[in-house]
Order: structure tokens, then C-alpha cells, then sequence
């Protein structure tokens, strides 16, 4: 079975440090998607990354930085210099391939809640 | 470019009434998932429909339903209406591919049952 694990519930760090965010999965597929969600307070899902199994180069979008290692089947995600905006939960989430008319749902993890204070 | 929308933002209801939730997607996407939150958890899949269809549908029971307009819109129904269904309500949309697509999610219907 599919299976998101984030065993961070809370996090707390002060501005400016770094801080990382870990993600282990499990699925049977060879095809699958990985994403990273961030929910400030609003609610609001915001997309922040996709990878598919097939790639498993790091990315690195600014401040934000993912390491995808199908070895341990982890996705983790790195805040560097983290600032107070950065305040919210993070969700990672699977997707599996599917086919016959439809698209992989989201399989979500319970999230991770960071705060960074000033 | 107009993102995901759904209505209202929130909403009370009592125990055992219907309650119907609204999405619009982003231009230019025609899938349309739902997902329920609870307090404290991950959003958990309810259904997606493409094409005016339902094509898959997570583990929930008949008192969900949905529908899917002919431009691309979607209706979340629940019908008698239990506390534990008091949750924040997520519409996603994506454009239909055979594998996944990213799936942009809008700013969620908060619904309450007394």
C-alpha cells in the first residue's frame, strides 16, 4: 500500500537557520510523483515542488532545496536561512500512475508544522 | 490567470442536513479532485472527476457525491451530514495526463456540523 510517513509533527527554529523537513514513502510502483505542499494559515495548498521516480537529481529553487533518494525512499525538504514567512505546514505527498481515464490522487503525509521565529 | 475558486469559504450546518460545496478551476484545467481535512491531518482523497465523470474515488461512503459540469466546474454533496464531517474541504485541479499532473489546490470550504 501506498504510504507517506512525515515523522516531524512540529519544528521550531529561530531566523536564519537552517532547518530540513523529512519525507519517507512507500509504494510498489516503478512510476511514481513526489510533491512538496506548504498550507500557511489561510488554508490554502501551495505547490512548491514535483519529482517523478525517474529523476532523482537534487533541485534547488532559491532558499528551498530537495534531496530525492529512492535508496531510503525519502524526499526531504531544506529551508536554508530560514526567515519568519517560512511559517506554515508542510505536507509531502505520492502519486502513483494510473490509467484508464483517470490520474493518481494525492496520498498526503500528516504534515509538518514549522515555526520560525524572529 | 485565474486560479482554483470554491464557495463559499465557510459554512455551518446541524446534524443530518445536506450541504453542497462549489469549484471553478484554473484555466485551462479539466480534472477536478477533492480532498477533506481534518484538524491536524493531511488532506485524504474523496473522489476526481474528468469529463463530466466520476474516474476514481477514495475510501468514503455514498453520502458523497459529486458532479462535474461541461466547463470543467465541480459540486461536492454530502448528505445527512455527521459531526466528524466537519473538516476543511479542498477542490484541486490539474490537466488530465495518464500519469500524474500537478494538481493546484484553491483556498478550501470550511464546513462545521452542530
Amino acid at each position: 500500500a501506498q504510504k507517506v510517513t512525515q515523522a516531524q509533527t512540529e519544528i521550531s527554529v529561530v531566523e536564519k537557520e537552517d532547518v530540513t523537513l523529512d519525507c519517507v514513502y512507500e509504494t510498489r510502483d516503478t512510476t511514481y510523483y513526489l510533491f512538496w505542499y506548504k498550507q500557511p494559515p489561510s488554508g490554502e495548498l501551495v505547490f512548491l515542488i514535483r519529482r517523478n521516480s525517474f529523476d532523482e537529481q537534487n533541485e534547488i529553487s532559491g532558499r528551498y532545496s530537495w534531496n530525492f533518494q529512492k535508496s531510503t525512499s525519502s524526499f526531504n525538504f531544506t529551508i536554508t536561512a530560514s526567515q519568519v514567512v517560512d511559517s506554515a505546514v508542510y505536507f509531502c505527498a505520492l502519486s502513483e500512475t494510473n490509467y484508464g481515464g483517470s490520474q493518481g490522487n494525492l496520498i498526503f503525509g500528516k504534515g509538518t508544522k514549522l515555526s520560525v521565529k524572529p | 490567470d485565474a486560479g482554483v475558486t470554491q464557495s463559499p469559504t465557510h459554512l455551518i450546518k446541524t446534524r443530518g442536513q445536506q450541504v453542497t460545496l462549489r469549484c471553478s478551476p484554473k484555466s485551462g484545467h479539466d480534472t477536478v479532485s477533492w480532498y477533506q481535512q481534518a484538524l491536524g491531518q493531511g488532506p485524504q482523497f474523496i473522489f476526481q472527476y474528468y469529463e463530466e465523470e466520476e474516474r476514481q474515488r477514495g475510501n468514503f461512503p455514498d453520502r458523497f457525491s459529486g458532479h462535474q459540469f461541461p466547463n470543467y466546474s465541480s459540486e461536492l454533496n454530502v448528505n445527512a451530514l455527521l459531526l466528524g464531517d466537519s473538516a476543511l474541504y479542498l477542490c484541486a485541479s490539474s490537466l488530465y495526463a495518464p500519469g500524474a499532473e500537478t494538481q493546484y489546490f484553491g483556498p478550501g470550504t470550511r464546513l462545521l456540523v452542530l
